[in-house]
């Protein structure tokens, strides 16, 4: 069965260091999603990506964030100098064109 | 401010009864919703979807609709303790909003 891939599965990085994590959508997706879990807390909407431009971000998704579909397969999250609050899990989720979203297993970001 | 809230548990259900998870949310306008199951450590999966007013069910969850009250439900019935994780409740507004989450404890 198709799934999301997410690279990589832990990620430790020191504070003020980029770092990108890595989704392989489902091949046939259009739209492709990231949010992201802080410990304990609920999950939230980062940005949303259609026809290679973001379609929606949420306030979170500031200028230290951005996306990136550089090839057919891979969208990319890169964080550019990381803060201790940006500790969380990240998911990539990707859909067709219905609206039912397919969650990656998540990339756990820990900085130091 | 768009919200979805749910009670955040947890709920303790012996094996093999009903297990009932609510759901309300804000913003009349959202169309679709959704329940998802998360174990810990683990990224959210799709439980159901539901669409219309009313209930839809498969295998042995029933999700219930109700537009005009704003109000979401999940019904697990002849419950396992492996249906024991977070239960989320997602509501699509061009993106998901997410509840915070019943954590769900079926007892032997």
């Amino acid at each position: 069965e198709p799934e999301v891939t997410q690279t990589p599965s832990h990620q430790v990085t020191q504070m003020g260091q980029e770092v990108i994590l890595r989704c392989v959508p489902i091949s046939n997706h259009l739209y492709f999603y990231w949010y992201r879990q802080i410990l304990g807390q609920k999950v939230e909407f980062l940005v949303s990506f259609y026809n290679n431009e973001i379609s929606e971000k949420s306030e979170i998704f500031d200028d230290q964030f951005s996306v990136e579909r550089p090839d057919g397969s891979n969208f990319t999250l890169k964080i550019r100098s990381t803060k201790l609050e940006d500790s969380a899990m990240y998911f990539c989720a990707s859909r067709a064109l219905l609206d039912i979203q397919y969650f990656g297993a998540g990339t756990r970001l820990s900085v130091l | 401010q768009k919200e979805v809230e749910q009670n955040s548990g947890p709920l303790s259900v012996p094996e093999g009864a009903i297990a009932s998870l609510n759901c309300t949310y804000s913003d009349r306008v959202s169309q679709s919703f959704f329940w998802y199951r998360q174990y810990s450590g683990k990224s959210p999966e799709l439980i159901m979807s539901i669409y219309s007013n009313g209930d839809k069910e498969d295998g042995r969850f029933t999700a219930q609709l109700n537009k005009a009250s704003q109000y979401v439900s999940l019904l697990i019935r002849d419950s396992q303790p492996s249906d024991s994780a977070t239960y989320l409740c997602a509501v699509n507004l061009r993106q998901l909003i997410w509840g915070a989450g019943t954590k769900l404890i079926i007892k032997p």
